[in-house]
């Protein structure tokens, strides 16, 4: 166990919709990161949040948001999907604010289905 | 754009048999060099890391590494693989700050080994 918790563990939703995949980062972490993982891009990060405010983006489509509430947990929100967004979506947490040294902790993700 | 390449897609040995899964990065300068695992329906572990000093890297259950700066590889290894070590594995990269990091792991496509009893 990485003391990093996601859920929920399962998703399944249709086209169009919007859903929302929540993280808790370990005790003490204060940086969040967000990757998506599929089968032809692999993993890829998204989105990195330290402390409440977006610090570095990466390959996340416009249609997809994050934000880090003052209790450090932080939210996915992924809208008007598509079947193309069908992944798995790791969330992982640092201690610190991008220091390329710290291990970054993983949760066990989130699979996304979308029919 | 800095990549991670790993050459084997899917490895298969027997109990016993010694490993190594091969990483390349591509990028001139510094990097910081990470092994994760990931069991099946588990999350990414660390393996090992490597920032600096010894280029060889020991890790957890018996796992090694080397960096070699000449070669931008960074080859995972272990001398006699168990039934327990099936998993996926993964050859990560980040950089130092100050060089456009991110602060974000960039990953390779991973290996999946397959150990058979």
């Amino acid at each position: 166990d990485s003391g990093v918790t996601q859920t929920p563990k399962h998703l399944i939703t249709a086209t169009g919709q919007r859903v929302t995949l929540r993280c808790s980062p370990r005790s003490g972490d204060l940086s969040v990161y967000w990757y998506q993982q599929s089968l032809d891009q692999g993993l890829q990060f998204l989105i990195q949040y330290y402390n409440g405010e977006e610090r570095a983006k990466g390959n996340i489509l416009e249609r997809f948001s994050a934000q880090q509430f003052p209790d450090l947990h932080s939210e996915l929100n992924l809208s008007s999907l598509e079947l193309g967004d069908s992944a798995l979506y790791f969330c992982a947490s640092s201690p610190r604010d991008i220091v390329s040294t710290d291990t970054q902790y993983f949760g066990p993700g989130t699979r996304l289905t979308v029919l | 754009a800095q990549s991670v390449s790993q050459h084997n897609h899917h490895v298969i040995l027997s109990e016993a048999a010694s490993l190594e899964l091969g990483c390349n990065y591509s990028y001139g300068g510094t990097v910081n060099l990470f092994w994760y695992v990931q069991y099946p329906g588990q999350h990414l572990q660390l393996l090992l890391k490597y920032f600096s000093g010894d280029p060889l890297v020991k890790g957890i259950k018996g796992f090694e590494a080397e960096f070699i700066k000449s070669k931008f590889s960074f080859n995972l290894r272990k001398p006699s693989v168990q039934w327990s070590d099936t998993a996926e594995y993964f050859c990560a990269v980040s950089l130092p700050r100050g060089s456009g990091n991110t602060g974000k792991l960039i990953f390779g496509q991973g290996t999946t080994l397959q150990v058979k009893p």
